[in-house]
């Protein structure tokens, strides 16, 4: 089956600095990633995506590359700041699996001052 | 005005009560589906449909089930509420059928069921 492990958190980071959110993936087929962002009372909104390996999606100063070998996805932002303060989750869908999304359990990420 | 809307945003109910949740949506896409969210486990699919007649289960679609009134309507029931059903449900949409399509969520329903 289709699965996603992402680090777990909460993950606290000073204002500025270096943000990495492991995310590997499990999948049958060749799937596509996403990783979406909820931020407190909302819905998850989508962050960015990747469709096919080496692709390396981008959005707001975040991003992420599809890595086959290793079958990850990782997140990265170079300069964090305290409104990047959300949970962030990462999530596959497969080709042929009819759009569903498999979720990882997410990562809360809080950036102080 | 938003794309994907739920009500009720908050509900307090009790053990063995029938209970809806609605979703709309002005995007025009075919395919709808609920999720609920626990805290460490992410988001588990519940039900999904592809279009008014076309309804599937998802992972953990025991003790729930959907009403897909027309393109733009998605209600969610529980026949008979229990407390491990307390949780925040969302509803989501999307275009099409390639794994590639991006969902989008609605604010989501705080259940409390007690």
């Amino acid at each position: 089956g289709n699965s996603v492990t992402q680090m777990e958190g909460p993950v606290t980071l000073s204002e500025e600095a270096f943000l990495t959110i492991n995310c590997t993936y499990t999948a049958t087929g060749y799937p596509s990633l996403f990783w979406y962002v909820q931020y407190p009372g909302e819905g998850l909104q989508l962050l960015l995506k990747a469709t096919k390996a080496d692709d390396k999606g981008s959005n707001k100063g975040f991003e992420a590359t599809y890595r086959k070998e290793t079958t990850s996805f990782h997140l990265e932002k170079g300069s964090v700041q305290v409104s990047d303060s959300a949970v962030y989750f990462c999530a596959l869908s497969v080709t042929g699996g009819g759009n569903k999304l498999t979720f990882g359990t997410g990562t809360q990420l809080k950036v102080e001052l | 005005d938003a794309d994907v809307t739920q009500t009720p945003r908050n509900r307090i109910t009790k053990t063995g009560k029938r209970i809806m949740l609605e979703c709309s949506q002005t995007k025009g896409h075919d395919r709808m589906y609920w999720y609920r969210q626990d805290p460490g486990l992410g988001l588990q699919l519940i039900y999904y449909s592809f279009d008014v007649k076309d309804i599937n289960k998802g992972e953990i679609s025991d003790g729930y089930s959907v009403s897909r009134q027309a393109q733009a309507k998605f209600s969610l029931s529980l026949e008979s509420a229990i407390p491990n059903q307390t949780a925040l449900y969302f509803c989501a949409t999307s275009l099409g059928a390639g794994s590639y399509n991006e969902q989008f969520f609605g604010p989501g329903t705080r259940l409390t069921v007690l």
